[in-house]
């Protein structure tokens, strides 16, 4: 019953360092999102892809790019880490677009840029 | 000012008591989320409403669209209802942007 797996949970980078978090569901859902939680700010969307082989730009994408590697992955690149980028990513995805169904959540990624 | 105000921000209540959590936004909207995050960080999807009331448990969301308002009540709250709830929006007319509160935090105590 996995649902929706991060990879990493925690990560602490230096500034300029790259990396990618990775996203996969097993629901077999059509579009999958990419957010950011901060302390007074509420969740924020970065990007997020409506279907296989889209991707948009949500609330918040600068310094960030995303690849839908397929179906079943959606994978969120930080090319040169910004101590603004700290913060904690959530990954979701949803059978209908349009956050028109319930969005099911992973489990955070807790990323610290020094 | 937010486009989603969530109240009140803080809420302690002893285990039984009924619970409400109100949510207020300034847009039009096609649907409201209500989400709950907890402790541990975990985030799980409660309802999404567009009209009416809706009703899992001992949860009850009710949304007024010509207010623009929603409430997510608690029956008989549980020390294991503690947790932060989120309202979320989507303005009509958007193209996949769901605004989000920031929160209300719940601690029931037993």
């Amino acid at each position: 019953n996995a649902g929706v797996t991060q990879t990493p949970k925690f990560q602490v980078l230096k500034t300029g360092q790259s990396m990618t978090l990775q996203c996969a569901q097993d629901m077999n859902h059509n579009s999958m999102y990419w957010y950011r939680q901060d302390p007074g700010m509420g969740l924020r969307l970065i990007y997020y892809s409506a279907s296989e082989g889209t991707t948009d730009k949500g609330e918040v994408p600068n310094g960030y790019n995303v690849s839908r590697l397929n179906k079943r992955e959606f994978s969120l690149r930080l090319e040169s880490a910004a101590p603004s980028q700290t913060s904690v990513y959530f990954c979701a995805s949803s059978e209908e677009g349009n956050f028109r169904g319930p969005q099911h959540f992973g489990d955070g990624t807790r990323l610290s840029i020094l | 000012k937010n486009e989603v105000e969530q109240s009140p921000q803080n809420l302690t209540a002893q285990e039984g008591e009924f619970i409400t959590i109100n949510c207020s936004y300034s847009v039009g909207i096609s649907a409201l989320h209500w989400l709950q995050q907890h402790p541990g960080g975990g985030i799980v999807s409660l309802f999404m409403l567009s009209s009416g009331k809706k009703k899992h448990g001992r949860l009850i969301a009710t949304i007024n669209i010509q207010e623009k308002h929603s409430s997510l009540h608690i029956t008989a709250s549980h020390p294991r209802d503690s947790a932060v709830y989120i309202c979320a929006v989507i303005p009509r007319g958007s193209n996949y942007k769901l605004t989000f509160g920031k929160g209300t935090l719940l601690t029931v105590n037993p």
